[in-house]
């Protein structure tokens, strides 16, 4: 079982519509967990971090934390061709200096 | 200005070549990483860096080695490159934080290509 896993998609989702991406993860004690966003070519990019059980909200997205399920998603509100990217989710234990990385789920806005 | 900058930003370089990937940040943050990227593989840790003086191996060290010169800039080397090292290089950098809580930050990232 992979530590950090998400659907590699792509997820196609028609403009102005919610795209709804999951991560799970495997370590319980994992308490830190960032999504990423990243372009062809390009660096991640930090959008959301989240470390409390429950929904974050920034702008158009929300993170949403499901500790005892092992389970972090990220909702795309209203969305836009430029959100079409790949979206990375980062999972760090505490004490440690290791990120987790999943492999990302690819995302398209279609106009 | 860029917080976290790396140069060059493309490389071509031949077989058995050394090569050095240089990482420069100003966020004024402790902690320095170096990643690989590959199709399919995502990310994957070279070394990490606590401080000029703590500097350990990640996953996949073998082949390459890193130099922490300053808080601000951390070098990564293939002494001798091979084309399997044809990768997307990233550095971070994180801020330590009580509960190791930090957020990690990416340069823009060198393209190296390795013939």
């Amino acid at each position: 079982q992979k530590e950090v896993e998400q659907n590699s998609g792509p997820l196609s989702v028609p403009e102005g519509a919610i795209a709804s991406l999951n991560c799970t993860y495997s370590d319980r004690v994992s308490q830190s967990f960032f999504w990423y966003r990243q372009y062809s070519g390009k660096s991640p990019e930090l959008i959301m971090s989240i470390y409390s059980n429950g929904d974050k909200e920034d702008g158009r997205f929300t993170a949403q934390l499901n500790k005892a399920s092992q389970y972090v998603s990220l909702l795309i509100r209203d969305s836009q061709p430029s959100d079409s990217a790949t979206y990375l989710c980062a999972v760090k234990t505490p004490g440690t200096y290791k990120y987790i990385f999943g492999t990302g789920t690819r995302l398209k806005v279609l106009a | 200005d860029a917080d976290v900058t790396q140069t060059p930003r493309n490389r071509i370089t031949k077989t058995g070549k050394r090569i050095m990937l240089e990482c420069s940040q100003t966020k004024g943050h402790d902690r320095m990483y170096w990643y690989r990227q590959d199709p399919g593989l995502g990310l994957r840790l070279i070394y990490y860096s606590f401080d000029v003086k703590d500097i350990n191996k990640g996953e996949i060290s073998d082949g390459y080695s890193v130099s922490r010169q300053a808080q601000a800039k951390f070098s990564l080397s293939l002494e001798s490159a091979i084309p399997n090292q044809t990768a997307l290089y990233f550095c971070a950098t994180s801020d330590f934080q009580q509960g190791g809580r930090g957020e990690q930050f990416f340069g823009p990232g060198t393209r190296l290509t390795v013939l």
